[in-house]
């Protein structure tokens, strides 16, 4: 019963780096998220997909993109990596992008960029 | 704006004392939604409970309690007989429309809770 799966778990990036975090679900929702959480700041949306073949931009998108692949999988890649993205990044799932709709998350990526 | 204030940043209680974690919010909207998530030292986040803005009753579900108080804009949790397990940050959150036709939630800062033996 893995639900939602993230990798990696732990990246250290240089600065103007690029990476990719990936993520799939295997509980056939329709709407993905990308969330980032730094100390004291709860958690801030980056870029959310509310069904297969659409992607909106959350409250904190610059510097990131974001691909639905598919219905399973959404991933975030950071094009040139900055010390402001160093935080936790978590990705999440619900069955609809309504208000009700509660969220299933992924363990999180660690990331650091130096 | 659409706010969720979790004042408490911190709170430490010993094994089997209760205690409850405030979570305050701001609306327009009439109808809304709000949510508990616990994130245990592990890190990753788990959902509680959600409740509705026209569902006043409170819930209680083993030694987890919930009181939404529309007329005061609360939406509190208290945890009876505290236990170690419990340890963990817990956020509170609230619907919010947006884009045309869909939602997100806005979080609280957390409060981090610490039950020692």
């Amino acid at each position: 019963n893995a639900g939602v799966t993230q990798t990696p778990k732990f990246q250290v990036l240089k600065t103007g780096q690029s990476m990719t975090l990936q993520c799939a679900q295997d509980m056939n929702h329709n709407s993905m998220y990308w969330y980032r959480q730094d100390p004291g700041m709860g958690l801030r949306l980056i870029y959310y997909s509310a069904s297969e073949g659409t992607t909106d931009k959350g409250e904190v998108p610059n510097g990131y993109n974001v691909s639905r692949l598919n219905k399973r999988e959404f991933s975030l890649r950071l094009e040139s990596a900055a010390p402001s993205q160093t935080s936790v990044y978590f990705c999440a799932s619900s069955e609809l992008p309504t208000a009700n709709s509660p969220l299933h998350f992924g363990n999180g990526t660690r990331l650091t960029v130096t | 704006a659409q706010k969720v204030t979790q004042a408490q940043t911190e709170i430490s209680v010993v094994e089997k004392e209760d205690v409850t974690l405030d979570c305050v919010y701001e609306t327009r909207d009439t109808t809304y939604y709000l949510f508990w998530y616990k994130q245990p030292p592990s890190g990753e986040l788990v959902f509680l409970i959600r409740r509705n803005s026209f569902d006043e009753q409170n819930e209680i579900s083993g030694r987890y309690s919930w009181n939404f108080q529309k007329s005061t804009s609360s939406f509190n949790f208290t945890i009876t007989a505290s236990q170690v397990v419990d340890s963990a940050v817990y956020f509170c959150a609230l619907s919010e429309p947006w884009g045309d036709s869909n939602y997100q939630l806005i979080w609280g800062a957390g409060t981090k809770l610490i039950i020692k033996p």
